[in-house]
């Protein structure tokens, strides 16, 4: 079956820029959509179409497309950014939806 | 506005089966599939499958492809999410969720319910 990849865990010092990778085969093809999920809550979309930012989502976050990798960016972190991070995209064929496992941005 | 308000929590043998429910409102209930995902503690979020709440229409994930079943009631609005052969291992927060989408008018964002805590003990 069809699956993202993503680190474990990010660090990053306050300021810096973090950044935050998915691959899959199909994300040359199919959109991939980014999750800002804190303890306790529901996921919060802050990317969509692979570059797109939903209203009232800082600009320091960006995302980009380099083929079968997506790139979440997070431009001067603050301490609120720390949580964890999940990419979602569909197989080649649009059947059914996947989730990266998730990455646990830490803001020393 | 939209909102997704899904039953409360269960409790659950190993071997029984647990039903969900997900009421929507604050929008036409035919025009937006319905997801399932799932999120173990500390752990990442797992798709589980989607109904097409205008057909009936639905699409699983292999991995539960023969335990789960997605239903819904147009009269009231209300996606149903049943797992069967529970383990312990399916002890999780289920939610469901309209997933981001576009149409005519543009960008519609995600929605999701509160989440639904199944213990399988």
């Amino acid at each position: 079956s069809y699956e993202l990849t993503q680190p474990p865990s990010v660090s990053v010092s306050p300021g810096q820029t973090a950044r935050i990778t998915c691959s899959g085969d199909a994300l040359p093809k199919q959109y991939a959509y980014w999750y800002q999920q804190k303890p306790g809550q529901a996921p919060v979309l802050v990317i969509y179409k692979d570059s797109e930012r939903p209203s009232g989502i800082p600009e320091r976050f960006s995302g980009f497309n380099s083929g079968t990798t997506v790139t979440l960016t997070i431009s001067g972190v603050q301490a609120e950014d720390e949580a964890d991070y999940h990419c979602q995209s569909t197989d080649s064929t649009k059947s059914y939806w996947v989730f990266g496992g998730g990455t646990k941005l830490t803001v020393l | 506005q939209v909102q997704l308000v899904q039953s409360g929590a269960e409790v659950k043998k190993p071997g029984a089966s647990v039903r969900v429910s997900c009421e929507a409102s604050g929008y036409t209930f035919t025009t937006y599939d319905i997801n399932w995902v799932r999120q173990a503690t500390g752990q990442g979020l797992e798709w589980l499958g989607w109904l097409n709440t205008d057909s009936g229409d639905t699409g699983y994930a292999q991995k539960f492809q023969d335990r789960i079943t997605l239903t819904r009631d147009t009269s009231s609005s209300t996606v149903y999410m049943e797992l069967s052969g529970l383990k312990s291992e399916d002890t999780a927060v289920y939610y469901c969720a309209r997933f981001p989408s576009e149409d005519s008018s543009g960008f519609w964002p995600p929605y999701w319910g509160q989440g639904t805590l199944v213990t399988v003990s």
